[in-house]
Parts: C-alpha cells; sequence; structure tokens
C-alpha cells in the first residue's frame, strides 16, 4: 500500500514569489491535513480538508490557501512568498471511520522542504 | 484555547538510560491521544491511545493515558542511539489533530 506522497520534495523560491505544493494521500483517505514545521515553531496546522471541503483552518495568513480534488489530491499555495515561509511543509492523510467514531492515526508524507531567499 | 504541551523540550540522555516524555493537553470533544517518532522528515506512528489506564508496549517503547488528570506519558528503556529522535505527541479532537512542540531526545554513545 503505497504512502502518503509530497511532491516537490525540496524547493527554493524567491520573495513574492508563490508556489503550489501537492499531497496524494494513502488510497482510500479522505482527510488531507497540512502543518508547517520550523525549528522555533513546531508543527503548525495550516488546514484540513475533507471530501473536497476546508474544515478546519489554523492561524494562517490568507496567503496560505488549499484545495482538494475529487480523488482526495491535496494542493496548497503560498503566494507572496516571505523569507519565514520557509519551512517543511508536511502533508498527512486520515482514514475517518465516521460520525462519533473519529479518525484514526494520521500517517505523514516526507515533506517539501521550502526555502524563500 | 485547544493546546497540547510537552515536557522536556529537550533531553540529553546516554545508551542504556531510561527516559520518561511528558505529554498535557486541554482538547475539548478528546477522541485519542497518538506519539509520533519523527526522525528526519516524516513522523512515524507510534501509538495511539484512547483508554485510561491502559499501557500499550512495543518493544522498549510503552505509553500510558490518563484521561482525568488530562496527560500521557511515554517511556523508553534501555536506550539506543537510534532512539534520538523528536517525539511528537498529537490528540485529536472532533475534526482536528493538536500537536505538541516535541521532545528532542539524543541518545549519546
Amino acid at each position: 500500500k503505497a504512502g502518503v506522497t509530497q511532491t516537490p520534495r525540496y524547493l527554493i523560491k524567491t520573495r513574492g514569489q508563490q508556489v503550489t505544493l501537492s499531497c496524494s494521500p494513502i488510497s482510500g483517505h479522505r482527510s488531507v491535513s497540512w502543518y508547517q514545521q520550523t525549528p522555533g515553531q513546531g508543527l503548525q496546522f495550516l488546514f484540513e480538508y475533507f471530501s473536497e471541503t476546508q474544515r478546519n483552518k489554523g492561524n494562517f495568513p490568507g496567503r496560505f490557501s488549499g484545495r482538494q480534488f475529487s480523488n482526495s489530491r491535496s494542493e496548497m499555495n503560498v503566494s507572496t512568498l516571505e523569507l519565514g515561509d520557509s519551512a517543511l511543509y508536511l502533508c498527512a492523510s486520515s482514514l475517518v471511520r465516521g460520525t462519533g467514531a473519529g479518525y484514526t492515526e494520521a500517517f505523514f508524507g516526507q515533506g517539501t522542504r521550502l526555502t524563500v531567499v | 484555547e485547544d493546546k497540547v504541551v510537552q515536557s522536556p523540550l529537550s533531553l540529553v540522555v546516554h545508551e542504556g538510560d531510561t527516559v520518561t516524555l511528558n505529554c498535557s493537553y486541554e482538547v475539548t470533544n478528546f477522541r485519542s491521544l497518538l506519539w509520533y517518532k519523527q526522525e528526519k522528515k516524516a513522523p512515524t506512528f507510534l501509538f495511539m491511545l484512547t483508554s485510561s489506564g491502559i499501557e500499550k508496549k512495543s518493544g522498549r517503547l510503552s505509553s500510558i493515558l490518563d484521561k482525568k488528570e488530562l496527560f500521557s506519558i511515554l517511556n523508553i528503556t534501555a536506550t539506543q542511539t537510534g532512539d534520538s529522535a523528536i517525539y511528537l505527541c498529537a490528540v485529536m479532537g472532533f475534526n482536528k489533530f493538536y500537536f505538541g512542540s516535541g521532545t528532542k531526545l539524543n541518545v549519546k554513545p
């Protein structure tokens, strides 16, 4: 069973540019969450998508956006990049058992290392 | 505000030592608590705990949850250099995972 796949693995962008990251969840998983990880801030929740709908959003500016497609693949977009956006961006997928039962554990991809110069 | 707090933030031990990592939480609609090990990039799943007082074990690692006092511990016995990693605690609320900042464990030979 293939794991969570994130592309690209590494990315270097300049300030002001925009970037799109991709995440393919484990087959059958419909929940995809995105996280930003930096040495100083730890793992910060960006947003979660389920069945093409954003269900939860963290405390990030509107420059950070995302979407999910009908095959559960998700993309995250960051516009007008800032130096502080340099981080490891992790995507995690979960299987939702159903209302009340909650999610299974989240499985993480290898992440995309974004460097803004 | 929902939060997960891990302690200590970092720890340096020698091979063979036993360590205890702590995770306390305040999360509404608690569903489960999870532990992850992050060595390079992708955090890898260790344990999922949903019931108080039931210890989960995997080799030298074990974990237990106290839902009354709202905390969990992760124990690692006879530590090895390969245990060096960041250990993340996450709590699943209604529709969302809340992560702690992690404990960075460094096991020296």
